[in-house]
């Protein structure tokens, strides 16, 4: 069974602190790895996909990484405009495009 | 605009009753996911259709209920045999990659609906 474990649950930083948030999972082969940002009362909107361990991808302040156990979603100089809660969920091969979801990491970034 | 549209935003259900919750996307994806979002819980599968006429249950489908008759459409039902039915509901689209690279899927607004 594929498994996505977020950490922290919560994270609260100044605006310029830059920080990084972990996405742990386990499944029987990857087929894609997925972040997402949610903004309350929203639908998670689609941020990156990473493929394969060693993969990099990189938008404005945010930078996704993964490794063959987990990803890293790096905020670089956070704004306050970048509060939300972000999102990891893992695609794994024969499992007709399922998802399998973190419960998210919830980050707020004060002035 | 392509996108995906859910309606409405806001449901008030009594219990014993059924409701429907609508989800439509124009981007010409072929599969239509349905999830359920609880606080503290990652968001869980409740059915999904690969392809129009055909759907399978996800994780948690009792007491719920699809139907997939056209392409941009796929419509939840949420019965009365749903025993904690408040959440938050999100409907999803992808391309439907049998195969190859990863298929993305891209989330509607969502439509929480709340039993009085």
């Amino acid at each position: 069974e594929d498994q996505v474990t977020q950490s922290p649950e919560a994270l609260r930083l100044q605006e310029g602190e830059s920080s990084s948030l972990n996405c742990s999972y386990t499944v029987s082969g990857l087929r894609g790895l997925f972040w997402y940002r949610q903004d309350p009362g929203k639908g998670p909107e689609f941020l990156f996909t990473l493929y394969s361990a060693g993969e990099e991808k990189e938008k404005e302040r945010l930078k996704a990484t993964l490794t063959k156990k987990e990803s890293f979603l790096h905020i670089t100089a956070p704004k306050p405009e970048d509060s939300a809660t972000y999102l990891c969920a893992v695609q794994g091969w024969g499992t007709a495009s399922k998802l399998t979801f973190g419960t998210g990491t919830r980050l707020q970034v004060t002035l | 605009d392509g996108g995906i549209t859910q309606s409405p935003k806001y449901l008030f259900r009594k219990e014993g009753q059924n409701v429907t919750l609508s989800c439509e996307q124009n981007l010409n994806h072929d599969a239509m996911y349905w999830y359920r979002q609880d606080p503290g819980q990652g968001l869980r599968l409740i059915y999904y259709s690969q392809i129009v006429n055909d759907f399978q249950k996800g994780d948690i489908a009792e007491g719920y209920s699809v139907s997939r008759e056209k392409k941009e459409s796929f419509p939840l039902t949420v019965t009365s045999a749903q025993k904690n039915p408040t959440a938050f509901y999100l409907c999803a689209s992808s391309l439907g990659l049998a195969g190859g690279p990863a298929d993305t899927q891209y989330f509607g607004p969502g439509t929480r609906l709340t039993v009085l």
